[in-house]
């Protein structure tokens, strides 16, 4: 059972577009990452929302915390094709050993020119 | 470049084999950790380490084991190899084992099970 539910699993727009990803939960995170994974490479960190109903802008790309800390969501405007790559969210629980991370599966997108 | 340095980046064996994957953290990371991504599971944690010690386990199988070394590298083990067990193995490393740190993730092994 995944922990992390993202939708779509897959996603290919045209430049300029604007869309949508989200990450669902039944449980509660202390905190959600979210990371893009380019071919090749490792996934690299994006942002950290800590609190609930947060929101946080890194150019183009706007992530949202919900109220409950249970979900996420991540916009990006105006597409392009640099933004093509698999994006994946990440949550934190706080354990008695330390916080551990679950991923959720990923939202591959394409952006054609 | 993240600074998390994997060798090998690419594996191919033969089942019921055994292979080792290293992992040296970026410097002055203390936490380590190891990821399978596979295309139908996505990215499972199996294992940390922290300065040394095993912090916390996730879905790693008996046939596979990992350690830290003190100098911080990491050496993740599989044996008796499955064709399943074909996948990206990520490690990762961050200054501190848990909250909100970012992780560092290296390129990756990608091992082949023929």
């Amino acid at each position: 059972t995944q922990l992390l539910e993202q939708s779509p699993q897959f996603l290919s727009i045209q430049e300029g577009e604007n869309l949508t990803v989200y990450c669902n939960s039944s449980s509660v995170f202390s905190s959600l990452q979210w990371y893009r994974q380019e071919p090749g490479e490792g996934p690299v960190l994006l942002v950290t929302v800590v609190t609930g109903g947060e929101v946080k802008k890194l150019k183009r790309l706007t992530f949202q915390f919900g109220d409950a800390r249970k979900d996420s969501s991540l916009h990006i405007t105006a597409a392009q094709p640099g933004d093509t790559g698999l994006y994946l969210c990440a949550g934190a629980k706080e354990e008695t050993s330390g916080s551990r991370l679950t991923f959720g599966e990923g939202t591959q997108l394409t952006v054609n020119p | 470049d993240s600074g998390v340095t994997q060798t090998p980046k690419h594996l191919i064996t033969a089942t019921g084999q055994r292979v080792t994957l290293r992992c040296s953290p970026r410097s002055g990371d203390l936490s380590v950790y190891w990821y399978q991504q596979s295309l139908d599971q996505g990215l499972q944690f199996l294992i940390q380490y922290y300065n040394g010690e095993e912090r916390a386990k996730g879905n790693i199988l008996e046939r596979f084991s990992a350690q830290q070394f003190p100098d911080l590298h990491s050496e993740l083990n599989l044996s008796s190899l499955e064709l399943g067990d074909s996948a990206l193995y990520f490690c990762a490393s961050s200054v501190v084992p848990g909250g909100t740190g970012e992780l560092f993730f290296g390129e990756g092994s990608r091992l082949t099970v023929l």
